[in-house]
Order: C-alpha cells, then sequence, then structure tokens
C-alpha cells in the first residue's frame, strides 16, 4: 500500500524556521515526482512546491519562492520541505503528494495524499 | 484569486444530480488536462478525476468529469451525504494551480 506520512510541523514564530518531512512507503519513490500542497479553512488548497525524481526540476509558488527549500533523499524515500522567514499566512496543513510521472509535467496528477501536518505561524 | 474560477458553494439533495463547474483560460484548462479533488474534513485530499474524465480505481462511477475549451466540470449523480466535501480542480500553468475550492452541501 502506497503511504505518505508527513511530520515536523509545530508552532513558530514569524520569521522563524521549520522543516517538514514526508516518508513515503510502499512504492519505488525514487521514480516519482513529488509535491507539497497546504491547505488553511477558508482559503483551500494551495499548491507550494514541486520537485522531478531526480531533483534536476524543483517549482515554487510564487507566495513561496525565495524562503521555502525542497528536497528530496531517494535512498532514504523522504521528501523534505524547509520553511524559512515564516509569516502568519503560511499557517496550514502541509501535505504531500506522489505524482504519477517522474518529471514535472503539466498532464500530471496528485495521488495518494499524505493526512499532513499542521504549521502554526505566530508571535 | 485563482486562475481557476470554481463557485464557492453548491447543494443538493439525496439522490440529486450535481455539477461543479472550473473555468480557466487557454493558458491552462485550454492547453492541459484538468483533475478534480474531494477533501473531506480531517481527510487527506483524494483523487477523483484524472485527466479530465477519467476515474481512479475505487472511486465511485457516481463522480465523471468533462472538459470543453477552457471550461471542466465533475458531475455527481445520485448524491450521498457521505459526499459532502470540499471540491477542487486542478490544471496547470506553468506550475500546478488548484480552483478555489466548492464546498458541497446535501441537504
Amino acid at each position: 500500500e502506497v503511504q505518505l506520512v508527513e511530520s515536523g510541523g509545530g508552532l513558530a514564530q514569524p520569521g522563524r524556521s521549520l522543516r517538514l518531512s514526508c516518508a513515503a512507503s510502499g512504492f519505488s519513490f525514487h521514480d516519482y515526482a513529488m509535491h507539497w500542497v497546504r491547505h488553511s479553512p477558508g482559503k483551500g488548497l494551495e499548491w507550494v512546491s514541486s520537485i522531478s525524481w531526480n531533483s534536476r526540476s524543483i517549482l515554487y509558488a510564487d507566495s513561496v519562492k525565495g524562503r521555502f527549500t525542497i528536497t528530496r533523499d531517494n535512498a532514504k524515500n523522504a521528501l523534505y520541505l524547509q520553511m524559512d522567514s515564516l509569516r502568519a499566512e503560511d499557517t496550514a496543513f502541509y501535505h504531500c503528494a506522489k505524482d504519477d510521472y517522474r518529471f514535472l509535467e503539466p498532464w500530471g496528477w496528485f495521488d495518494p495524499w499524505g493526512q499532513g501536518t499542521l504549521v502554526t505561524v505566530s508571535s | 484569486q485563482s486562475v481557476l474560477t470554481q463557485p464557492p458553494s453548491a447543494s443538493g439533495t439525496p439522490g440529486q444530480r450535481v455539477t461543479i463547474s472550473c473555468s480557466g483560460s487557454s493558458f491552462n484548462i485550454g492547453g492541459f488536462a484538468v483533475n478534480w479533488y474531494q477533501h473531506l474534513p480531517g481527510m487527506a485530499p483524494k483523487l477523483l478525476i484524472y485527466t479530465n474524465n477519467n476515474r481512479p480505481s475505487g472511486v465511485s462511477d457516481r463522480f465523471s468529469g468533462s472538459k470543453s475549451d477552457t471550461s471542466a466540470s465533475l458531475a455527481i449523480s445520485g448524491l450521498q451525504s457521505a459526499d459532502e466535501a470540499e471540491y477542487y480542480c486542478a490544471g496547470w500553468d506553468g506550475s500546478p494551480v488548484f480552483g478555489g475550492g466548492t464546498k458541497l452541501t446535501v441537504l
């Protein structure tokens, strides 16, 4: 069974950092692109960042560009999101999701998704 | 504001057929595929429809998708109380993009 489990969320003050992790199992992690998507009540789903299977192609939403860094460790079947200079508007549940392709393709889709980890940015 | 526009809410009674629209442009829906996701409170979002009109295994055939030009639609037939959730269209506009979401209420 394909499984994605996020961790690393918590409470952080504005301007501080958090590092999220996503542990993958049940599939050949190194063969697929991966994504981070966040959800906060009243704001809906917001795509955050994507990374290709070999880390050579990476995309960020404008709202996090320059502050967040997506990485992956295929040997550890793990996806990461380093979140720096956090803002109140970054408060959300963060989900990792598996793509159906190796590369960041326009015709890909997110399946499955992890349950998410809650990030709260507040002083 | 997302480049994919969905109505914020929709509703229907049990057994009814409901459609949710997703409007975009030639830069996104008009040029690429549309996917649909269901998000139940407290749960992980779930893929409902991929590449415009395909259902993953395990998804009920009560759910169907369509696309025409720069718009897409999700139809839910035989509405059930368990269908009460938020529904999101998603596509590509230089990067992945989601619609604003539609909250479906089963009356």
